[in-house]
């Protein structure tokens, strides 16, 4: 009975890579998000998705594309991938403003 | 100036004791402001969402808020070691009403 599910909970790979992960919410919800939580636990938002169309795309690196195949779907794909990408990433999806995340893909680059 | 404002900590408190843990934010329109606790290893947990100004309780945790210091707290009352986690205070901006703003969290460790 998983609300928010993603895969794969664990990623590494080398640089110049191209890896995606990939996010179900099972809760009816209508909007979704990818997170990025660097390091320093700081958790910042990098897109959102209502319905299946792009409302926030917060100044990410155009190698990052989200894709969602319908609302209860959104993928992050990564292009070309730098050690800085290296952090967790959450998914997660709302109802009346209230996130309910995911268990987050740990990527690390070498 | 940052969005949303905590002290890192880490913050000490002992088992039994009150826990109060602050959070500030910036855009004067915010609209609706989250507290979620984040476990080692684990993906955030929504614990309280407050709107109104003033106090919201629910069992051992107490919500504040203070939209005129722009300001929001978190009370757990009667600590437990398993309360031992980071605090992630949670802004929803007036632009962007979709989207969360999070601080960089506060860490709280309960001593037995």
């Amino acid at each position: 009975d998983t609300a928010v599910s993603q895969t794969p909970k664990y990623l590494v790979t080398q640089m110049g890579n191209d890896k995606s992960i990939k996010c179900e919410q099972n809760l009816g919800h209508d909007t979704m998000y990818w997170y990025k939580q660097d390091s320093k636990k700081f958790l910042k938002i990098m897109f959102s998705y209502n319905n299946k169309e792009l409302i926030i795309n917060e100044t990410v690196p155009n190698r990052f594309s989200p894709k969602s195949p319908d609302k209860a779907h959104l993928n992050l794909h990564i292009n070309s991938l730098e050690l800085g990408d290296s952090a967790v990433y959450f998914c997660a999806s709302s109802h009346m403003g209230t996130q309910y995340f995911g268990p987050g893909t740990r990527l690390l680059v070498l | 100036q940052k969005e949303v404002e905590q002290n890192s900590g880490p913050l000490s408190v002992p088992e039994g004791a009150i826990a109060s843990l602050n959070c500030t934010y910036s855009d004067r329109g915010s609209q609706s402001f989250f507290w979620y606790r984040q476990y080692s290893g684990k993906s955030p947990e929504l614990i309280m969402f407050i709107y109104s100004n003033g106090d919201k309780e629910d069992g051992r945790f107490t919500a504040q808020l203070n939209k005129a210091s722009q300001y929001v707290s978190l009370l757990i009352r009667d600590s437990q070691p398993s309360d031992s986690a980071t605090y992630l205070c949670a802004v929803t901006p007036i632009q962007g009403a979709q989207k969360l703003v999070f601080g960089q969290g506060t860490r709280l460790t309960i001593n037995p």
